[in-house]
């Protein structure tokens, strides 16, 4: 079955502008994650959304935001960009889980490189 | 909060020599456990994971790790490293796997 795909793999922008990037998760999975990777403070999680809801959040300020569909697709938007946001944005799917089931493994997309000048 | 520290942010080997990756976890309930590889310009890649079920876990490639309670460790290990195993390899708990905390990472080179 195909993998986690995100899209644009690479763009540039400007401080100042937003982005918006995308994430098709694995068919039948309904959980997504997001979470941005830089040189400096490695792999940081952004939110993870389960059912069009947003289910946990990590450390970032506001101007990052996401969202969920129905078919279980998600989006992340980060406005005013800043030089800082320049980093690679992976989103990873997973299966429907229960507390301590340990059945759910988080599938990463390939990412989005996204630098900001 | 739970969190994983990996001990050395770099690593090298000879090729056919031992793989020896560390990884220690906080955590104040019984954790999942991860190490997942990525490649250059690559999402990443599970490659094992513990769950409470056996303490050794095997996974892909030939990599195993062990989750040692007393230690607080899961040491990723693999016999006989291979060129193709050169990337950078992280740690990750969870305690419900919607909150995935990654370490730092290794990178691994494996010199000919």
């Amino acid at each position: 079955k195909a993998g986690v795909t995100q899209t644009p793999r690479y763009l540039i922008k400007t401080r100042g502008q937003q982005v918006t990037l995308s994430c098709s998760p694995i068919s039948g999975h309904r959980s997504v994650s997001w979470y941005q990777q830089t040189p400096g403070q490695g792999l940081q999680f952004l939110f993870e959304y389960f059912s069009e809801t947003q289910r946990n959040k990590g450390n970032f300020p506001g101007r990052f935001s996401g969202r969920q569909f129905s078919n279980s697709r998600s989006e992340m938007n980060v406005s005013t960009l800043e030089l800082g946001d320049s980093a690679l944005y992976l989103c990873a799917s997973g299966t429907d889980n229960t507390v301590y089931s340990g059945a759910n493994v988080l599938t990463f997309g390939a990412g989005s490189r996204l630098t900001v000048l | 909060a739970q969190s994983v520290t990996q001990l050395g942010s770099h690593v090298s080997v000879s090729e056919g020599a031992l793989v020896l990756l560390r990884c220690n976890y906080s955590s104040s309930v019984p954790p999942y456990l991860f190490w997942y590889v990525q490649y250059p310009n690559q999402g990443l890649q599970l490659l094992l994971k513990y769950t409470s079920a056996a303490t050794l876990v095997k996974g892909i490639n030939g990599f195993e790790a062990e989750f040692k309670k007393s230690e607080t460790s899961f040491h990723l290990t693999k016999p006989s490293a291979h060129m193709s195993d050169a990337a950078e390899y992280f740690c990750a708990v969870s305690r419900n796997n919607n909150d995935m905390r990654f370490g730092a990472g290794t990178r691994l080179t494996v010199k000919p």
